[in-house]
């Protein structure tokens, strides 16, 4: 199994500030993926980050807002952009390798004032 | 990928069976069952998957249908570590190549 890290673990913004969340893995993985879970809720696939290409966006969500890159195949960074309080929430990066599970990191609890 | 039915809540007793059911009734002939919890603050850790046979592994096991419309995760002797959300996801036999579509899951207690 791989081991995700991701930094910072929580943060408190203020509105209309951005913030960098990085994930690192502790080997080489094909895909990375970014998650957002609100308070309450279930997770939201956000985007697939594609090593060395743009993101793949799910409907909803746009790049100028999440930002995300994924510079070699051990990390990615999704920044939350002028942010609101409404996006308070986890986020959280999750990679796959060629089987069929997908691994989690511990995720970025962001609260926006 | 197909849609999938799960209960909201659910109890058991600490040391007894917990089986958590989830329809699927949509589910076509080249998608897996997959099943994921979430421990309060923590990332979804994977627990099983299957296509049609039963599967069984350290954490639990999964029986599926006949007809693959519905399937039951079952941990066999519960712990309190084992309350949690359980997520039932249905997709594509693509396995990792896409990120996964969460339900609202089964958030399972288990009582002491």
């Amino acid at each position: 199994s791989a081991v995700i890290s991701q930094k910072p673990s929580r943060d408190i913004c203020q509105r209309g500030t951005s913030l960098t969340i990085q994930c690192q893995v502790d080997s080489q993985v094909t895909m990375m993926f970014w998650y957002r879970q609100q308070p309450g809720q279930s997770l939201t696939l956000i985007a697939t980050a594609n090593q060395g290409s743009e993101a793949t966006y799910e409907s909803g969500f746009v790049i100028d807002k999440f930002p995300i890159s994924r510079p070699n195949l051990t990390f990615s960074t999704l920044t939350v952009s002028n942010m609101s309080p409404e996006d308070s929430s986890i986020y959280l990066c999750s990679v796959a390798s060629g089987s069929n599970e997908q691994f989690f990191g511990p995720g970025t609890r962001l609260t926006v004032l | 990928d197909a849609k999938t039915t799960q209960p909201t809540s659910m109890d058991c007793a600490e040391g007894r069976a917990a089986n958590l059911p989830c329809n699927h009734s949509t589910i076509s002939g080249n998608e897996y069952v997959y099943w994921y919890r979430q421990i309060h603050s923590q990332g979804p850790q994977y627990i099983i998957h299957g296509l049609k046979n039963n599967e069984t592994n350290e954490m639990a096991s999964l029986i599926i249908t006949e007809d693959r419309k519905s399937s039951t995760l079952i941990l066999p002797h519960a712990t309190l570590r084992d309350t949690a959300v359980y997520y039932c996801i249905v997709r594509d036999s693509g396995g990792g190549a896409d990120g996964l579509t969460f339900g609202k899951g089964t958030h399972l207690i288990i009582q002491p």
